[in-house]
C-alpha cells in the first residue's frame, strides 16, 4: 500500500520568514496530493491540493510542488503569520482501487511573533 | 449546518463499555469516511461508504469495529467491548465525488474517545 512520509515533525520560523515542508511517497499510481492544516480541537481543513498533472501550484501565500519522477511533494509558505501556527499534515491517493487518503505524521509549525 | 457534522465531541468509555459516534455528512455527498487520528499522528483510514454500500472496511482494527450508513447519508461508527488502545480521535470525512474524480474530503471535528 502507499507509504507517505513527512518532513521535519517541528518547524520553528519567525513571523514573515518561509517555512518549507516536504513528503515523499512510495505508490506511483497516487495521482491527487491534498495538505491540511489542523488546529487544536478540530478537523483538517483543506489548504491546498495538487494533481499529478501539474508541477506546481500557487494560492496566495501558499504553493505546492510536485515532482512526480522523484515521488516527492512540498508545501511552501511566504510571509508566515502567527495564525499559521497548526499541525500541517500532506496525504496522497490514487484514482482507482483504495479511496482512501494516506496522510504523513504531521508536521507542527510555530510562527514567532 | 453546512459542514461534517459529528457528535458527541467527547466521550469517555469505561473499558469493555460500547460506543457509537455518529457522523452527518454534507447533504449530497456521496463519499463518506471513518478515519482514526492517534495523538500526536495523522489520520488512519478505518473505512469507506459510497453511498449506503461500504466498499472498503480493510481499515478497522479489529471485528469490534463496526461501521454503517443505511441510508446513504447519517453514519454511526461503533466499537464494542471498547479497550484502553481505542482511545483516539475518530474523524469523518465526506466528499462529493464525481467521475471517480478525487474531489475535496471534508472533515468534521471529530470524536474524542477516551477509554479508561
Amino acid at each position: 500500500g502507499e507509504n507517505v512520509e513527512q518532513h521535519p515533525s517541528t518547524l520553528s520560523v519567525q513571523e514573515g520568514d518561509s517555512a518549507v515542508i516536504k513528503c515523499t511517497y512510495s505508490d506511483s499510481a497516487s495521482n491527487y496530493f491534498p495538505w491540511y492544516k489542523q488546529e487544536l480541537g478540530k478537523g483538517p481543513q483543506l489548504i491546498i491540493d495538487i494533481r499529478s498533472n501539474v508541477g506546481e501550484k500557487k494560492d496566495q501565500r501558499i504553493a505546492v510542488t510536485l515532482n512526480k519522477t522523484a515521488k516527492h511533494f512540498s508545501l511552501h509558505i511566504t510571509e508566515t503569520q502567527p495564525e499559521d501556527s497548526a499541525v500541517y499534515f500532506c496525504a496522497a491517493i490514487r484514482v482507482t482501487g483504495r479511496r482512501a487518503l494516506t496522510f504523513g505524521s504531521g508536521t507542527r509549525l510555530q510562527v514567532q511573533p | 449546518g453546512a459542514g461534517v457534522s459529528q457528535s458527541p465531541r467527547y466521550k469517555v468509555a469505561k473499558r469493555g463499555q460500547d460506543v457509537a459516534l455518529r457522523c452527518d455528512p454534507i447533504s449530497g455527498h456521496v463519499s463518506l469516511f471513518w478515519y482514526q487520528q492517534a495523538l500526536g499522528q495523522g489520520p488512519e483510514f478505518l473505512t469507506y461508504f459510497q453511498n449506503e454500500a461500504q466498499l472498503d472496511k480493510s481499515g478497522l482494527p479489529s471485528d469490534r469495529f463496526f461501521a454503517e450508513r443505511p441510508e446513504g447519508s447519517v453514519s454511526t461508527l461503533k466499537i464494542q467491548r471498547t479497550q484502553q488502545e481505542d482511545s483516539a480521535v475518530y474523524l469523518c470525512a465526506s466528499s462529493l465525488e464525481r467521475a471517480r474524480r478525487n474531489t475535496e474530503a471534508f472533515f468534521g471535528q471529530g470524536t474524542r474517545l477516551t477509554v479508561v
